[in-house]
C-alpha cells in the first residue's frame, strides 16, 4: 500500500517571504498522481496545486509550484510571496493511475503559520 | 453554481444512536468519497463510490454504511457500533478515473460529537 509522509509538522514564515513544505511517498507504481490541498481554518478542503507523475515540469499556480523529484519519490510545495491568507494546514496526497477507483492517499499534514 | 454540501454542518449524538450525514453534488461526477479527520490528523477514507447503486470500502469502514440511490448523493450513516464517532467527516467527489487527473472536490465538511 501506498504511504504519503510529511515530515514537518509545522511551518513558520515571514510574509512575502518563501516556504518550502515537503512530502515523500512511497510506491512501486510508476504511473500515479500527485496533489497538495489547503485546509484553512473553515476546514475547507481546497486544491493547490496537482502534478502527474509522467510529466517533467515541475507543476505552478501563481504563487505556488512545486519541486517533483520522481526517483526520489519527493514531491515539495513552495509558497512564494507568503501572504496571510496562506496561513492553514497542507496536505500531500497520492493517487494510483491504475488502482480502482480514484482513492487519495493523505499525509498527515503541515501547519503553516505565517507572521505579519 | 455547482458544488458539494454537506449537512449539518454540526451534528450531536447521544450513544447507542444512529446519525446520517447528508452529501449532494452538482458537479454531474460519477465518484463519491467519505473521508473521517481527527483532530491534528490527515484524512482517511471511510467508502467510495464509483457508480449509482454501488460502493466499496475505505481503510476505516467499520462502524459506517452508506447507499449511493442517486448519482447526486451519497448518505452516510454512522452506527452504534463505531465505537469513536467524534469526528470531521468530510464529503467529496470527481470524475472518474478516465477523466485525467480526477481530482478531489471537497464539501465543507460535517462535525459530529458523541454526548
Amino acid at each position: 500500500a501506498q504511504t504519503v509522509t510529511q515530515s514537518q509538522p509545522e511551518m513558520s514564515v515571514q510574509e512575502a517571504e518563501t516556504v518550502t513544505l515537503s512530502c515523500t511517498y512511497d510506491t512501486s507504481e510508476s504511473d500515479y498522481y500527485l496533489f497538495w490541498y489547503k485546509q484553512p481554518p473553515s476546514r475547507q478542503m481546497i486544491l493547490v496545486i496537482r502534478q502527474e507523475a509522467y510529466k517533467q515540469q515541475n507543476a505552478t499556480e501563481n504563487r505556488f509550484s512545486v519541486n517533483f523529484q520522481k526517483a526520489a519519490k519527493s514531491f515539495s510545495l513552495k509558497i512564494s510571496d507568503s501572504q496571510l491568507g496562506d496561513a492553514a494546514m497542507y496536505f500531500c496526497a497520492y493517487r494510483s493511475a491504475r488502482a480502482a477507483g480514484n482513492k487519495l492517499t493523505f499525509g498527515g499534514g503541515t501547519r503553516v503559520l505565517v507572521k505579519p | 453554481d455547482g458544488g458539494i454540501t454537506q449537512s449539518p454542518k454540526y451534528l450531536f449524538r447521544k450513544e447507542g444512536q444512529n446519525v446520517t450525514l447528508s452529501c449532494e453534488q452538482n458537479l454531474n461526477h460519477d465518484a463519491m468519497y467519505w473521508y473521517r479527520q481527527d483532530p491534528g490528523q490527515g484524512l482517511r477514507l471511510i467508502y467510495y463510490s464509483q457508480i449509482v447503486n454501488d460502493f466499496q470500502k475505505g481503510d476505516i469502514a467499520e462502524g459506517y454504511s452508506v447507499s449511493r440511490e442517486k448519482k447526486e448523493s451519497f448518505p452516510l450513516t454512522v452506527t452504534s457500533a463505531q465505537k469513536n464517532p467524534t469526528a470531521f467527516y468530510l464529503c467529496a467527489s470527481s470524475h472518474n478515473r478516465d477523466r485525467g487527473y480526477g481530482e478531489q472536490f471537497f464539501g465543507p465538511g460535517t462535525r459530529l460529537t458523541v454526548l
